[in-house]
């Protein structure tokens, strides 16, 4: 079994200020995290993923995330927020196993940023 | 490369009626996952297809049921359409690489279905 908790459902920042995104997980296997985010209208776009190797990983657009098994979190930042970072992101933990493929989501987190 | 393509865009439906959509993996992708977005909510796992069958299910009716074609692409059906089943769906796929594990998914822009 897995699940994941997105702490906070809405997050506002001002624009070049530091943005925190936090996510929790439950897994049954070694999990597989990723973040995605999803722009109005538009598809998810993958920002950054974590399989076994560094627990510090870097995305696209700025963003880095870290894992830390002891608090099994894996939280999502990013140093200088941008307008155009404004969306729905979403934390999701998929079992690193043989047959692995059914990913669990969080609820998002909507991130305003002001100008 | 085109990506995950997905048709149709939009989708209105009455209750009672039977729907089918459609999902173009990624080139070189063999694994394909369909998920219920509803509104304000986070995707949810429907079921994934590998090598032409079902290899995990989510907690969802048979109503819903689905196909994956030699050439990778797949379907997803759901019958006797009820008003809850108005979500976007969105369809993902992902490569099956050595060990059994998934690289990670890409998603296709959805197909948002509304059912009155």
């Amino acid at each position: 079994a897995q699940s994941v908790t997105q702490l906070d459902s809405h997050v506002s920042v001002s624009e070049g200020t530091p943005v925190l995104l936090r996510c929790n997980y439950s897994s049954s296997y070694s999990p597989s995290l990723f973040w995605y985010v999803q722009h109005p209208n538009k598809g998810l776009q993958l920002l950054l993923k974590y399989t076994s190797a560094a627990t510090l990983v870097k995305g696209i657009n700025g963003f880095e995330a870290e894992f830390k098994k002891s608090e099994t979190s894996f939280h999502l930042t990013k140093p200088s927020a941008h307008m155009s970072d404004a969306a729905e992101y979403f934390c999701v933990v998929t079992p690193r196993s043989t047959n692995a493929g059914k990913s669990t989501f969080g609820d998002g987190t909507t991130l305003t940023v002001k100008p | 490369d085109a990506g995950v393509t997905q048709s149709p865009t939009h989708l209105i439906k009455t209750r009672g009626q039977q729907v089918t959509l459609r999902c173009s993996p990624k080139s070189g992708h063999d694994t394909v996952s369909w998920y219920q977005q509803a509104l304000g909510q986070g995707p949810q796992f429907i079921f994934q297809y590998y090598e032409e069958e079902e290899r995990q299910r989510g907690n969802f009716p048979d109503r819903f049921s689905g196909h994956q074609f030699p050439n990778y692409s797949s379907e997803l059906n759901v019958n006797a359409l009820l008003l809850g089943d108005s979500a976007l769906y969105l369809c993902a796929s992902s490569l099956l690489i050595a060990g059994g594990s998934y690289n990670e998914q890409f998603f296709g822009p959805g197909t948002r279905l509304t059912v009155l």
